[in-house]
């Protein structure tokens, strides 16, 4: 069964405190990779899409990258503004709609 | 913040009564999908739409189901309600259906409680 799993559940880091948010997946072929930022009470909202291993995106503090089985997100020197949930999703080749989400990382950075 | 809205914000209903939600999508976006988010998860993929056709479906039941009307717009309906239904209702639009081709923009969701 295709699975998505994101670590850690929650990190708190201080401002300026870099870390990584992990992703890894389980699918027959991978289409794309996503990563969403959401916010308390909104909708996700778009940051990366990732096609092929070895590929990286970024975005302001945000890196994203891609191997064979897992992504990362990087976050460089990070502010109390970076706080939310991220969340990484998948697309199986042989869907065209469907797209599997995990249960996302809450992060939290202290001033 | 994207053009996509949604309506209600909040609805509480009880188990067996029936429900609509509404998504409006950002202009010009022909393609919407609806997923379903339980607290502190992640969310599930329920259907999409596009050109007021069903465009794909994910692992839910018969009585989810969904409209998409000629200007776009969508609803979601749900048929006899359970307390599992309890969530927040996200959907999503797109220029194209192909996931990944184009960006998804996601309302704030409509947050249904179901007692």
């Amino acid at each position: 069964e295709d699975q998505v799993t994101q670590s850690p559940e929650a990190l708190r880091l201080q401002e300026g405190e870099s870390s990584s948010l992990n992703c890894s997946y389980t699918v027959s072929g991978l289409r794309g990779l996503f990563w969403y930022r959401q916010d308390p009470g909104k909708g996700p909202e778009f940051l990366f899409t990732l096609y092929s291993a070895g590929e990286e995106k970024e975005k302001e503090r945000l890196k994203a990258t891609l191997t064979k089985k897992e992504s990362f997100l990087h976050i460089t020197a990070p502010k109390p503004e970076d706080s939310a949930t991220y969340l990484c999703a998948v697309q199986e080749e042989s869907s065209a709609s469907k797209i599997i989400f995990g249960s996302g990382t809450r992060l939290s950075i202290r001033p | 913040e994207t053009g996509v809205t949604q309506s209600p914000t909040h609805l509480i209903k009880t188990r067996g009564q029936q429900v609509t939600l509404r998504c409006s999508s950002q202009s010009g976006h022909n393609t919407v999908s609806w997923y379903q988010q339980a607290l502190g998860q992640g969310p599930q993929f329920i259907f999409q739409y596009y050109r007021e056709e069903e465009n794909g479906r994910g692992n839910f039941p018969p009585r989810f189901s969904g409209l998409q009307f000629p200007n776009y717009s969508s609803e979601l309906n749900v048929n006899a309600l359970e307390l599992d239904d309890s969530a927040l209702y996200l959907c999503a639009s797109s220029l194209v259906p192909r996931v990944g081709e184009d960006t998804q923009y996601f309302g704030p969701g409509t947050r249904l409680t179901v007692l």
